[in-house]
């Protein structure tokens, strides 16, 4: 079955800078790839995600890249912000699957002020 | 007002007792899903349900069944709950066939002593 590895686990950077989380996927037959953002006390929210047939989808400071070959993908955050401090998971998936999704281990960001 | 809700937020029990964790969604989604998240593996998907007739295992199944009472209700139970089933606990719903996207309660802090 579908395996997601994510790293890293946890990622601090200064308010203002970029953060790059990198997940990769085993099952080449997966095709949707969401990434979801956890805030302390809440569940999973849907932040952004991507269809194999697109390289890159973009939505303000956040985007996320595809790599089928490879079978990697990253959430990039840019000119990040402290309400960006959250647990963010990435996540796969194939429509033969069912609507099952296999989420990663989970990336704890900090934003320092 | 939130589209899907979950009851109740907090639990404790005592092993060897028989406990209902409760969702209910106003998505009008067809598709249910119950997870539970551990700290550093992320969400493990226990069961889910494509419509009140169809249950499904999920990766973790054991020592947990569940009911579909209706469209809108998804219930999950542990019966004779032991310590290392505590946990956080989610229930997610979406729409279906093609529409993958994944909305999450807000989740119900199960602590089993």
């Amino acid at each position: 079955g579908e395996n997601v590895e994510q790293h890293p686990s946890t990622l601090s950077v200064q308010e203002g800078d970029s953060a790059v989380i990198k997940c990769t996927y085993s099952d080449s037959a997966s095709n949707y790839f969401p990434w979801y953002k956890q805030e302390l006390g809440k569940g999973p929210q849907l932040i952004i995600d991507i269809r194999s047939n697109v390289g890159e989808k973009k939505d303000q400071r956040i985007a996320v890249t595809l790599n089928k070959t490879a079978k990697h993908f990253s959430l990039h955050i840019t000119e990040t912000q402290p309400e960006d401090s959250a647990v963010y998971f990435c996540a796969a998936s194939s429509y033969s699957s069912a609507s099952k999704i296999i989420f990663g281990s989970g990336t704890r960001l900090s934003i320092r002020p | 007002d939130a589209d899907v809700t979950q009851t109740p937020r907090n639990r404790i029990t005592k092993t060897g007792k028989r406990i209902m964790l409760e969702c209910s969604q106003t998505k009008g989604h067809d598709r249910m899903y119950w997870y539970r998240q551990d700290p550093g593996l992320g969400l493990r998907l226990i069961y889910y349900s494509f419509d009140v007739k169809d249950i499904n295992k999920g990766e973790i199944s054991d020592g947990y069944s569940v009911s579909r009472q209706a469209q809108a209700k998804f219930s999950l139970s542990l019966e004779s709950a032991i310590p290392n089933q505590t946990a956080l606990y989610f229930c997610a719903t979406s729409a279906g066939t093609g529409v993958p996207e994944q909305y999450f309660g807000p989740g119900t802090r199960l602590t089993v002593t």
